[in-house]
């Protein structure tokens, strides 16, 4: 299995400003995932974390709203740029393990004023 | 990646037990299926995975159909603490697609006392 932390665990943010979210795993691995859930939504995948180079973005998502760094194999950042009240969500890091589960962090949850 | 339906939400009772289906009528002969629980404010939590036939493990049981366009969850003996949202993916955890979850809109279950 694979233990994921999340920091912050909640922010309350002003519109504009821009929020870094942290991802750590206790393990290393090869495949990491940023996810976001709308409130009452289900999970969305924002991009996947490529260690050593650009990360790869799902259709709606751009690298310059979510810039993303992935220095190693266990750790990432997701950063949620100029925000916006319609950012408000929260944010989720995933894992692939070595078996084939896949893992979710605790959540960030982020609220945009 | 293939889309999922499941019921929007089921009601149960303790200690009965429950069965929550899943349509994936456009599975592909890579794809596993898998099942989350989600509490509120929390990550999504591995509960099974399986390909063909039937899975079991300490909490779950997973059944299903020898064409693979449906699945089934099922609980046994819920309890209160069973109260979640419940998530059926469907996707080849093998390939470069793993990790690229596809989440429908889950089973909200409420067990009652």
């Amino acid at each position: 299995s694979a233990v994921i932390s999340q920091k912050p665990s909640r922010d309350i943010c002003q519109r504009g400003t821009s929020l870094t979210i942290q991802c750590q795993v206790d393990s290393q691995v090869t495949m990491m995932f940023w996810y976001r859930q709308q409130p009452g939504q289900s999970l969305t995948l924002i991009a996947t974390a490529n260690q050593g180079s650009e990360a790869t973005y799902e259709s709606g998502f751009v690298i310059d709203k979510f810039p993303i760094s992935r220095p190693n194999l266990t750790f990432s950042t997701l950063t949620v740029s100029n925000m916006s009240p319609e950012d408000s969500s929260i944010y989720l890091c995933s894992v692939v393990a070595s078996v084939n589960e896949q893992f979710f962090g605790p959540g960030t949850r982020l609220t945009v004023l | 990646l293939a889309k999922t339906t499941q019921p929007i939400s089921m009601d149960s009772y303790e200690g009965q037990e429950v069965n929550i289906t899943c349509s994936h009528n456009n599975i592909a002969t890579n794809d596993y299926i898998t099942w989350y629980q989600q509490f509120p404010s929390q990550g999504p939590r591995f509960i099974i995975q399986g390909y063909k036939t039937k899975v079991t493990n300490e909490v779950a049981s997973l059944f299903i159909p020898a064409d693979r366009k449906s699945s089934t969850l099922s609980l046994p003996r819920v309890s209160l603490s069973d109260t979640a949202v419940y998530y059926c993916l469907v996707g080849d955890v093998l390939g470069t697609n793993a990790g690229k979850s596809t989440f429908g809109d889950g089973t909200t279950l409420t067990v009652k006392p």
